[in-house]
């Protein structure tokens, strides 16, 4: 397995208040990912990155942000909670080269928002 | 933008039943082509993967797929499931020199093998 490790595993929060989700990888990949999974809608891409400091939204992005200051770390942060945002959260990771868009996922982090 | 689609969304086979799980994509271009698998309470695992070249791939766990160009499909399959196939199986696909910006999947089929 792919050394990606997510913080925390589980979280229970309120609406309205902030959350950080954290991504760690050992990899020295380039390439961070934040997805979210709901039921009936499988996968969706919330931000990605695509080196320190250079991240770029995905198909869902509206009420996330997310920071990249270290190579291995990919911070995921809801500004506000909604309901909505109840989720698991799998970040992934890929490298560079002819294999870059081979993506490999961390264990997710189960979120609900009350 | 590209979109993936899953015939299936629930299938159910018995012990040593085969197996195929279809997929197609819609995109204009040439696209990289993966499925992934989801055992209970775990994480994505690639279970195989299409760049380029033998359209029909081979995975991890008795797992292959062919990929039809004209059909814009990539379509999964195994001879022999077992118990432990039990899982939610996904495909996704990413555009060719995308610059690895990200996977789209499709919504996840859910496999259940009963003994």
């Amino acid at each position: 397995d792919a050394g990606i490790t997510q913080s925390p595993r589980h979280k229970v929060t309120e609406t309205g208040t902030p959350v950080t989700l954290r991504c760690h990888q050992t990899e020295n990949h380039r390439y961070m990912y934040w997805y979210r999974q709901d039921p009936g809608h499988g996968l969706r891409l919330i931000h990605y990155s695509y080196g320190v400091k250079d991240t770029d939204k995905g198909e869902v992005s509206d009420g996330y942000s997310v920071s990249r200051s270290k190579t291995e770390d990919f911070l995921l942060t809801l500004e506000s909670a909604t309901s909505s945002q109840t989720s698991v959260y799998f970040c992934a990771i890929s490298d560079s080269g002819r294999d870059q868009e081979t993506q490999y996922f961390g264990p997710g982090t189960r979120l609900l928002v009350l | 933008a590209q979109s993936v689609s899953q015939h299936n969304h629930h299938v159910i086979l018995s012990e040593a039943a085969s197996l195929e799980l279809g997929c197609n994509y819609s995109y204009g271009g040439t696209v990289n082509l993966f499925w992934y698998v989801q055992y209970p309470g775990q994480h994505l695992q690639l279970l195989l993967k299409y760049f380029s070249g033998d359209p029909l791939v081979k995975g991890i766990k008795g797992f292959e797929a062919e990929f039809i160009k004209s059909k814009f499909s990539f379509n999964l399959r195994k001879p022999s499931v077992q118990w432990s196939d039990t899982a939610e199986y996904f495909c996704a696909v990413t555009p060719t020199g995308g610059g690895a910006d990200g996977l789209t999947f499709g919504k996840g089929t859910h496999l259940i093998i009963q003994p």
